[in-house]
């Protein structure tokens, strides 16, 4: 199974300031042949639903607010919030679709407000 | 917008059955997978496995010789079957809906709220 490590575990930062919250494979998920990194980020609020935010990367779902933004390829992957809001509160989740079964998350990492 | 709700024992024994309950809202349970995950007490998440409306399923290998996972589109519920459970298989479990971008992609592009089930005699 492909692993995913997140870093930090835990992540305080100010309003309005930039969050980035990375995620590294065990593996490459960048597919040759098609150019894309199978590669997915979820945020999960207290008392929600998980929300799928991005896929392939950098690809934002409908409705996720262009603050949130995906980058990186190969291994090494990075979900920034560009300016924090409040109700960006909530733990994210990296998941990589490159080798099934099965998917396989990150630990989570925990974003609050400094 | 689709909602999903988990169903089901909040407390299971070891050795038993844990079964579990998803209702799909919107009656699009045919036109789409569906899927079971868990995330043990500080832990996180792990996919259990995926069904299609037909019937088709595909499960985690570590898990795969202890589940079962089925549909009923009339009822537009698929459940979860987990047995010879122990402590180990107490966690929040979540359904999700499986998407499979045309055959390109496995994500989870909408899930319940998540219902935590305990091991434990």
């Amino acid at each position: 199974d492909i692993v995913m490590t997140q870093s930090p575990d835990s992540l305080a930062v100010s309003l309005g300031e930039r969050a980035t919250i990375n995620c590294k494979s065990s593996q490459s998920l960048l597919y040759s042949s098609n150019n894309k990194n199978y590669l997915a980020w979820y945020q999960h609020k207290p008392g929600q639903p998980p929300k799928l935010l991005i896929s392939w990367a950098s690809t934002r779902e409908s409705g996720v607010p262009d603050r949130f933004s995906g980058s990186g390829s190969g291994t090494d992957f990075t979900l920034t919030i560009s300016s924090l809001q409040a109700e960006d509160v909530a733990v994210y989740y990296c998941q990589q679709y490159y080798s099934t079964p099965p998917v396989t998350f990150g630990q989570g990492t925990r974003l609050e407000i400094k | 917008q689709v909602q999903l709700q988990e169903s089901g024992p909040g407390l299971v024994k070891p050795s038993e059955t844990l079964s579990l309950t998803c209702t799909v809202s919107d009656g699009s349970i045919t036109d789409y997978y569906w899927s079971w995950l868990r995330q043990p007490p500080g832990k996180g998440l792990e996919w259990i496995g995926y069904i299609s409306s037909g019937g088709k399923t595909n499960y985690n290998p570590s898990l795969e010789s202890r589940v079962t996972i089925s549909v009923d589109t009339s009822k537009d519920q698929f459940s979860l079957n987990l047995n010879s459970v122990t402590a180990a298989d107490t966690a929040v479990y979540f359904c999700a809906r499986y998407s499979l971008c045309g055959g390109d992609c496995h994500i989870f592009d909408c899930w319940g709220q998540g219902t935590l089930v305990t091991v434990s005699s």
